[in-house]
């Protein structure tokens, strides 16, 4: 039962424009998103967070949305750079006030190439 | 400030044995997650250790166990390996004073012939 979904398994962009990246989830009591990028050899690096009392969250190039109604969130990178091209994965947590924010559910992550 | 480290980095097992990892937090990190991603099924939570006690666990067979050191480092432990076994380990370190971030390290790849 794959929970957090991203059902882009690819996305080929132009440097400069605008990458955005899809994520969906089933599970209602997600109540915290983040997205992490990968490099082949390391580990997932943390990028950016949002709560569910929030719709956006930006952080220079970054923003997320979310639209709870929809279960869905979305990563825009503007403007993209090759620099940029990794793997994405987007991942949630269920009840984070509680103690079970070390327990995050991934998604199947999207390779992201931007085109120089 | 050191960042999340994990030991060895890579390692060949054969069927049957077993095999124990090793991971250091970030400094003053007190929750230490592990993951276990493979191509198939992507990333997926292991279990997870906060002074000591297991306190979330994942959909894993009791082969896969796990424990945290004072120190709040820590080790899992897969027994009977089998083929499936194969993949990248990765570990996970944060504040635990919330929803926090974790901080990932760059994985344990385990081939399992």
């Amino acid at each position: 039962d794959q929970q957090v979904k991203q059902n882009s398994p690819s996305l080929s962009v132009q440097e400069g424009r605008i990458s955005i990246l899809n994520c969906d989830y089933t599970n209602s009591m997600f109540d915290y998103f983040l997205w992490y990028k990968k490099y082949p050899a390391e580990g997932p690096t943390f990028l950016i967070s949002i709560s569910s009392i929030k719709d956006k969250n930006e952080d220079g190039r970054f923003t997320v949305f979310l639209n709870k109604s929809a279960k869905h969130l979305s990563l825009h990178i503007v403007p993209s750079q090759p620099g940029d091209s990794a793997v994405y994965f987007c991942a949630a947590v269920a009840n984070a006030g509680g103690t079970s924010y070390g327990k995050l559910t991934f998604g199947q992550g999207t390779i992201l190439t931007v085109h120089p | 400030k050191a960042g999340v480290t994990q030991t060895p980095r890579y390692l060949i097992k054969t069927r049957g044995q077993q095999v124990t990892l090793s991971c250091s937090p970030i400094s003053g990190h007190r929750s230490v997650s592990w993951y276990q991603q493979t191509p198939g099924q992507g990333l997926q939570f292991l279990f997870e250790y906060f002074s000591e006690t297991q306190r979330n666990k994942g959909n894993f067979p009791g082969r896969f166990s796990g424990r945290q050191f004072s120190n709040s480092r820590s080790e899992m432990n897969v027994s009977t390996l089998e083929l499936g076994d194969s993949a990248l380990y990765l570990c996970a370190s944060s504040l635990a004073l919330g929803p926090e971030t974790q901080y990932f390290g760059p994985g344990t790849r385990l081939l399992v012939l």
